[in-house]
């Protein structure tokens, strides 16, 4: 039971590129989340997913897209990097809704550097 | 504008010194309530949570939160700090209209000296 994993553990692009961040986990969860984080602003949320095929946006959605095709996995995609998403990224699982009486499970992260 | 705030960025304690974190939100009803922890380098585990009920909440590594309503505030309190507390802590909400939206604030780095 590996819980939530997420590759690659550093990135670094250049303005303009694309890339996805993945991120799987191996407990059956529904839902699914994607948390950005930077210095003195905490996690935010980009997007989530409570099933397969169901995603919605979070807090900061704008240059990212998501796909929930398995009940494992949920990539985030950057389509075209910008310096503006250097940050570190969360996943996070969970049986139940983020914000439930159950535990959301989070992954190691991934820093990502756009130049 | 709805917020959850962390006044103290950086907290240092001596250890077996008593540790109170501090945490108030801004939102039109009573959301649900978390506190998380984050060693360096890793993500985020879960301390505690306050739904309902009790306003003392008992979590994980010995660590207790108390909800007050009336002023807004979910501080996490330890009696005794070991070295190992040494970490950064997060407060967060879920929001009562979407469970799934969880907002959280910006984390108090606590330090703990030998």
């Amino acid at each position: 039971n590996a819980g939530v994993t997420q590759t690659p553990k550093f990135q670094v692009l250049k303005t303009g590129q694309s890339m996805t961040l993945q991120c799987a986990q191996d407990m059956n969860h529904e839902y699914m989340s994607w948390y950005r984080q930077d210095p003195g602003m905490g996690l935010r949320l980009i997007h989530y997913s409570v099933g397969a095929g169901i995603t919605d946006q979070g807090e900061v959605p704008n240059g990212y897209n998501v796909s929930r095709s398995t009940t494992e996995d949920f990539p985030l995609r950057l389509l075209s990097a910008a310096p503006s998403q250097t940050s570190v990224y969360f996943c996070a699982s969970s049986s139940e809704q983020a914000g439930s009486t159950d535990t959301q499970y989070f992954g190691p992260g991934t820093r990502l550097t756009v130049l | 504008a709805q917020s959850v705030t962390q006044p103290d960025i950086h907290i240092t304690v001596s250890e077996g010194a008593s540790l109170e974190l501090r945490c108030n939100y801004s939102y039109g009803a009573t959301p649900y309530l978390f506190w998380y922890v984050q060693s360096p380098g890793q993500g985020l585990q879960l301390l505690l949570k306050y739904f309902s009920g009790d306003t003392l909440v008992q979590g994980i590594k010995g660590f207790e939160a108390e909800f007050k309503r009336s002023q807004s505030s979910f501080n996490l309190r330890k009696p005794s700090v070991h070295w190992s507390d040494a970490a950064e802590y997060f407060c967060a909400v879920a929001l009562y209209y979407n469970n799934n939206d969880m907002r959280f604030g910006a984390g108090t780095r606590l330090t703990v000296k030998p």
